[in-house]
């Protein structure tokens, strides 16, 4: 089956650091990355869906200066969350939409990456 | 807009006992709908989707969903609950093709399944 690997999984950093996390498709190719956040027992949250090659499109009410992303491959996807601080720790989850098919097709999760910020 | 609700924050079942965990839609247009399961500090797995045939989808773990269409329902069900199915629970509908497909989540639901 489609896997979708993220990296890393858990990462505890300094309040004003940035810090980036990679999202991979490794037996499949994936013009369409999501980028969700999702915080204790509680919904996920779509931030912004990423297109190969062109612009990420954000979400209502998120920052694209405070969270980058990335779209370089077909199989790789990055999210930066710059100068972060304690309100942006979550549990980071990214998916991943095969190459053929279009809109309709399956997604496929990561495991997700834990962000604390001290 | 699409939206999706899953009406009970949390459902406990005893182990052996049918389970079913609650979920309705409202959608312009056909319905594409799934059932995702979240064991803790993991990611999102596909357990059913109903795109279009039967009413009654079967997946994986022994799970199954009914599409209900008149009652905008896809409740997701199980006839013996185990212990190992207590997770977070999350139905989902796609968006439209205006929308680059993406998934709109409900508020998901915490199965407890006790021995």
């Amino acid at each position: 089956g489609a896997v979708v690997s993220q990296h890393p999984s858990r990462v505890i950093c300094k309040s004003g650091t940035s810090v980036k996390i990679e999202c991979r498709s490794l037996d499949f190719q994936a013009t369409t990355m999501f980028w969700y956040r999702q915080f204790p027992k509680q919904s996920l949250m779509l931030m912004a869906t990423s297109n190969e090659g062109s612009k990420a499109t954000y979400e209502q009410g998120v920052e694209k200066d405070k969270f980058l992303i990335n779209h370089a491959s077909l199989t790789l996807s990055t999210l930066t969350v710059t100068s972060a601080h304690p309100e942006d720790s979550s549990f980071y989850i990214c998916s991943a939409r095969d190459l053929g098919g279009g809109a309709w097709n399956e997604q496929f999760f990561g495991p997700g990456t834990r962000l604390t910020v001290l | 807009a699409q939206s999706v609700a899953q009406p009970e924050d949390q459902v406990n079942v005893a182990e052996g006992n049918p389970l079913t965990v609650k979920c309705t839609y409202s959608v312009s247009g056909n319905p594409y709908l799934f059932w995702y399961v979240q064991y803790p500090n993991r990611g999102l797995q596909f357990l059913l989707k109903y795109i279009t045939g039967d009413n009654l989808v079967k997946g994986s773990y022994g799970f199954e969903a009914e599409f209900n269409k008149s009652q905008t329902s896809f409740h997701l069900k199980k006839p013996s609950a185990l212990v190992s199915d207590s997770a977070l629970y999350f139905c989902a509908v796609r968006a439209g093709r205006n929308q680059g497909g993406k998934l709109i989540f409900g508020q998901g639901t915490e199965l407890s399944v006790k021995p």
